[in-house]
């Protein structure tokens, strides 16, 4: 499975835009890249998806260069409720099952 | 529709002793699997199911058994608990497929082993 590297944390104040980058430099041809959010005490929650150039759902958009090689999770006007740890996936098999390879996250932290 | 529940919440065991986690899920989802998460860390795969009567180990596998005899259930056996599996241990499910990267989590179980 490709490694992913995302920075450990990142601050934001509420109402400004954040955008967390993953390297995924030996990115697979048939391989997704796949974005959760978890919070604390809980369970992982499924943020976005993509294969290339940019995918945008009601939570987030997700930005794929050409060369795969990165991505960049976008949350527009963070509110403090988006403080969570985000983490960023690579090499999803979606024909059959996906056995999900977690990191240790970007810890963002949103203050007033 | 509960999704993905897990019982117990919280649970305290002494080295040596065994005991089962449960996880179910109401959603059909042919995929289920666990996790464990340590302080500050990502999630780590244990097993893995991709239906009744089908299982397999992930990362982390030792020390764990599990059993899939139902689509709604999948239980985690620890065999004797040792400190180094004080942990969160999660169950999550999924449909098999191209949605299978969109993961369920369940709420978590918290075990200390002393």
């Amino acid at each position: 499975l490709a490694k992913t590297t995302q920075p450990i944390s990142m601050d934001s104040y509420e109402g400004q835009e954040v955008n967390i980058t993953c390297s995924h430099n030996n990115i697979a041809t048939n391989d997704y890249i796949t974005w959760y959010q978890q919070f604390p005490s809980q369970g992982p929650r499924f943020i976005i998806q993509g294969y290339k150039t940019k995918v945008t759902n009601e939570v987030a958009s997700l930005f794929i260069p050409a060369d795969r090689k990165s991505s960049t999770l976008s949350l527009p006007r963070v509110s403090l409720s988006d403080t969570a740890v985000y983490y960023c996936l690579v090499g999803v098999d979606t024909g059959t099952a996906s056995k999900l390879t977690f990191g240790t996250g970007t810890r963002l932290q949103v203050t007033l | 529709n509960a999704g993905v529940t897990q019982t117990p919440k919280f649970q305290v065991l002494k080295t040596g002793q065994s005991m089962t986690l449960q996880c179910a899920q109401d959603m059909n989802h042919e995929y289920m699997s666990w996790y464990r998460q340590d302080p500050g860390m990502g999630l780590r795969l244990i097993h893995y199911s991709v239906g009744a009567g089908i299982t397999d180990q992930g990362e982390v596998p030792n020390g764990y058994n599990v059993s899939r005899s139902t689509t709604e259930d999948f239980p985690l056996r620890l065999l004797s608990a040792a400190p180094s599996q004080t942990s969160v241990y999660f169950c999550a499910s999924s449909p098999l497929g191209p949605m299978s990267y969109e993961q369920y989590f369940g709420p978590g179980t918290r075990l200390t082993v002393t």
